[in-house]
């Protein structure tokens, strides 16, 4: 079961470079959200799926498009590169995200280290 | 929307103390509160979590506490060990799950 897979890893862009983070899941969950972990800022949500077709923004989603087409997959879009963008990148999925009863817990994968030039 | 705040920032232990990490919240709808860890390159793993109907919850050495009325909830870790060295996050959920900014954990020998 490989969980939670995010590609690349490692990535450097130039200033106005567009490219997409990969995220996908193999568990089967409904929900998936982008996050952004800086030094002394801990983990700001940028984009969240409930599911298939349905997305919705965070607190910092400007810079960045997300889809999701289908349940496995949740990637990440930046269409032009900023340096303010540095940063690490985590992909995290959950069974379901609805109601007092049915909390379960946010699965990350390992992160995309993103440096911007 | 939801404001999670952390404290310390950073926090330092004797190895076999207590270290207690505590988290404030903004919104009184959040219903789900889980704690976090994360090593160094990966990425955060969930180490326990409550829900909003219950006020305190143990597993072996953790503990969590949560105090709805005053929008408060607490990590306890008891008699530390060297592998509790890590970044801790506290998190709130409402219709999404929002983070503190983490308390990095020493554990000195």
């Amino acid at each position: 079961n490989a969980g939670v897979t995010q590609t690349p890893k490692f990535q450097v862009l130039k200033t106005g470079q567009s490219m997409t983070l990969q995220c996908a899941q193999d568990m089967n969950h409904e929900y998936m959200s982008w996050y952004r972990q800086d030094p002394g800022m801990g983990l700001r949500l940028i984009h969240y799926s409930v599911g298939a077709g349905i997305t919705d923004q965070g607190e910092v989603p400007n810079g960045y498009n997300v889809s999701r087409s289908t349940t496995e997959d949740f990637p990440l879009r930046l269409l032009s590169a900023a340096p303010s963008q540095t940063s690490v990148y985590f992909c995290a999925s959950s069974f379901t995200f609805s109601g007092q009863g049915n909390n379960s817990p946010l699965h990350f994968g390992n992160g995309t280290r993103l440096t911007v030039t | 929307g939801e404001n999670v705040e952390q404290h310390p920032s950073t926090l330092s232990v004797q190895e076999g103390d207590s270290a207690v990490i505590k988290c404030t919240y903004s919104d009184s709808a959040s219903n789900y509160f889980p704690w976090y860890k994360q090593e160094l390159g990966k990425g955060p793993q969930l180490i326990i979590d409550i829900r909003s109907n219950v006020g305190e919850k143990k597993d072996q050495r953790i503990a969590v506490t949560l105090n709805k009325t005053a929008k408060h909830f607490s990590l306890h870790i008891t008699e530390t060990q060297p592998e509790d060295s890590a970044v801790y996050f506290c998190a709130a959920k409402t219709d999404k799950i929002i983070f503190g900014k983490g308390t990095r954990l020493h554990i000195l020998p």
